[in-house]
């Protein structure tokens, strides 16, 4: 149980153009998602909190313009790199916590891996 | 400021041997303690957890965590390192006030010899 998906795994690019990441848990309601990015040999770094029908909460730094949140179901959240440049090249992670429950347990995607030509 | 320290970059280890893999925090009050395995490829696996009660936590694939409150440490430890467990293991704090967002240590990259 409590599995989440990423689609797609890997994703390449051109300069500004805009990609869509989708973060799906499968077996449980999350009514908590939150993004991550990964440079390489780097730890995560938060990127945002997003909570199912509201606007999501980004970190200090984060251009909420361009990395836009959105969480419609309690399933599914949605990170789009909006107008992509080689510096936003990265490993995307997501997470998502169970609506039910006090363990604060966060359940790791297998992450996206985005390339900007 | 909230902090996580992992202060062992990359440790080798010999298959067999036993493991340690130091973390430090520094918060206000005593926050949730995750530790987290890393494989390439593949997405991040929880070990353990300690949110309160007794102080040595066990996870799986025979890890093994200890909380000292009076060195604000949460050391992962395993008795015998198999060639599996060669990966990125994270230390993730995570405070009770803050929707739980976590804080990962920098890692420690684990090599394992034959």
């Amino acid at each position: 149980g409590a599995v989440v998906s990423q689609h797609p795994s890997r994703v390449i690019c051109k300069s500004g153009t805009s990609v869509k990441i989708e973060c799906r848990s499968l077996d449980f309601q999350a009514t908590t998602m939150f993004w991550y990015r990964q440079f390489p040999k780097q730890s995560l770094m938060l990127m945002a909190t997003s909570n199912e029908g509201s606007k999501a909460t980004y970190e200090q730094g984060v251009e909420k313009d361009k990395f836009l949140i959105n969480h419609a179901s309690l399933t599914l959240s949605t990170l789009t790199v909006t107008s992509a440049h080689p510096e936003d090249s990265s490993f995307y992670i997501c997470s998502a916590r169970q609506t039910s429950g006090e363990d604060y347990e966060q359940y790791f995607g297998p992450g996206t891996r985005l390339t900007v030509t | 400021a909230q902090s996580v320290t992992q202060p062992d970059i990359h440790i080798t280890v010999s298959e067999g041997a036993s493991l340690e893999l130091r973390c430090n925090y520094s918060y206000g009050a005593t926050p949730y303690l995750f530790w987290y395995v890393q494989s390439p490829g593949q997405g991040l696996q929880l070990l353990l957890k300690y949110f309160s009660g007794d102080t040595l936590v066990q996870g799986i694939k025979g890890f093994e965590a200890e909380f000292k409150r009076s060195q604000s440490s949460f050391n992962l430890r395993k008795p015998s390192v198999h060639w599996s467990d060669a990966a990125e293991y994270f230390c993730a704090p995570m405070t009770t006030d803050s929707w739980g967002k976590l804080q990962f240590g920098a890692g420690t990259q684990v090599v394992v010899t034959p």
